[in-house]
């Protein structure tokens, strides 16, 4: 199955709580898993990345926790700030060209 | 470096019209794509480009057509343009889809209208 399933759709999260998006595949021939992130009138933009060797990745107050057993993986942003708000795609990579494969995307609110 | 750059901004067509969407990078990079967004349908490939010369179709490709005849440009081609292309078009380039983090870089979009 050549899609990733995102959700939720739209988030609202308070300033200073954790903000959770779950994405799933079936396809395990998937070989890499990135987050782009958004902002209303822009193109979206590498936020954060895992292979799926690894079980978690953190950069800063963005971490990747990937579970290969479930096909699942999540960004958990920590500490949210109102200029976190924007839409976040999850994607996998597949085939001999390395094309992405993205998620519908969530919006996420952050409230001050 | 620009990066990604892409013209116009905005459109609005009539139905049956063409038109072509520019898509320029200045980083030397190989590899380039087109996207559509729709509202909550995320982005889909329209088309890619892993070199001059060297075009192939994407997820959804019907309505379009492309070229590459230099590294450096990417144009979209919409012929006969009907209401279900109205979208935001995104262009994306990329050195290498394996190397590194893989990353793609994307253009501002252009937000096309079909009435």
């Amino acid at each position: 199955q050549q899609q990733v399933k995102q959700s939720p759709q739209s988030l609202i999260v308070q300033k200073g709580g954790i903000s959770i998006i779950n994405c799933a595949y079936e396809n395990t021939a998937f070989d890499y898993f990135p987050w782009y992130q958004q902002f209303p009138g822009k193109g979206p933009a590498l936020l954060i990345a895992i292979r799926p060797d690894v079980s978690e990745k953190k950069e800063g107050r963005f971490t990747i926790s990937f579970n290969k057993s479930a096909k699942q993986f999540s960004l958990h942003i920590m500490d949210s700030q109102p200029g976190d708000s924007a839409t976040y795609f999850c994607a996998a990579r597949w085939g001999s060209q390395g094309n992405l494969i993205f998620g519908k995307g969530t919006k996420l609110s952050v409230k001050p | 470096n620009a990066g990604v750059t892409q013209t116009p901004k905005f459109r609005i067509l009539k139905i049956g019209q063409s038109m072509t969407l520019q898509c320029t990078q200045d980083m030397n990079h190989n590899y380039m794509y087109w996207y559509r967004q729709d509202p909550g349908m995320g982005l889909k490939l329209i088309y890619y480009s892993v070199g001059a010369g060297i075009t192939d179709k994407g997820e959804v490709p019907n309505g379009y057509n492309v070229s590459r005849s230099t590294t450096e440009d990417f144009p979209l081609r919409l012929e006969l343009a009907a209401p279900s292309q109205t979208s935001v078009y995104f262009c994306a380039s990329s050195p290498d889809p394996y190397r590194d983090r893989g990353e793609q870089y994307f253009g501002p979009g252009t937000r096309l209208t079909v009435t």
